[in-house]
């Protein structure tokens, strides 16, 4: 079965520092990637997603992920956090050939303080 | 052009009743797909419904049922509710069940069952 993982729980950051937060995914075939957001008191919203070409993809408000086949890796990074992106993000995950079934992983909180 | 809406926002049922949340897609959209988070949880999968037909269901008994309709909005039922029902229900439409398409995610409802 397929399952994500999100190792960072809680990451708590002062503004201007980097981020980066862990997701890795269990499955064998091929998938697609997504990072989702949830501001507070907001809906989840898509920060970015992969589906096939350049491994490095760009999102918005300036985070990016990377996508490491041989790690089953699709960490997010940003260069430098703002007190505004404090939220919590989801990394998901889908099969090619199950449609729009997403697995999601368990959520790291972010928390940059001012 | 109005996102995905979900009714009612929260709802306090006991155990044993039966419940029902109301979901409608984003305008243009003709697929639906339900979630239920729990407290510190990432989404779970429970099914999806496009053609007024469910195409795929998570690992979640048969007392979740949904229904959708022509228009395309959906319906999430749940009969003999449990404690551990207790979640947010997350909506999320998308254009077919194509796993490349977007999935928008509406606020949720908030059930407690006590």
């Amino acid at each position: 079965a397929q399952s994500v993982s999100q190792h960072n729980h809680h990451v708590i950051l002062s503004e201007a520092a980097s981020l980066e937060l862990g997701c890795n995914y269990s499955y064998g075939g091929t998938v697609n990637l997504f990072w989702y957001v949830q501001y507070p008191g907001q809906h989840l919203q898509l920060l970015l997603k992969y589906f096939s070409g350049d491994p490095l993809v760009k999102g918005i408000k300036g985070f990016e992920a990377e996508f490491i086949k041989s790690k089953f890796s699709f960490n997010l990074r940003k260069p430098s956090v703002q007190w505004s992106d404090t939220a919590e993000y989801f990394c998901a995950v889908n099969a090619n050939n199950q449609g729009g079934k997403l697995i999601f992983g368990q959520g790291t909180e972010l928390s940059v303080k001012p | 052009d109005a996102g995905v809406t979900q009714s009612p926002t929260h709802l306090i049922k006991t155990r044993g009743q039966q419940v029902t949340l109301r979901c409608s897609p984003k305008s243009g959209h003709d697929t639906v797909s339900w979630y239920q988070q729990a407290l510190g949880q990432g989404p779970q999968f429970i099914f999806q419904y496009y053609e007024e037909e469910e195409r795929q269901r998570g690992n979640f008994p048969d007392r979740f049922s949904g229904h959708q309709f022509p228009n395309y909005s959906s319906e999430l039922n749940v009969n003999a509710l449990l404690l551990g029902d207790s979640a947010l229900y997350l909506c999320a439409s998308s254009l077919s069940v194509s796993s490349y398409n977007e999935q928008f995610f509406g606020p949720g409802t908030r059930l407690t069952v006590l």
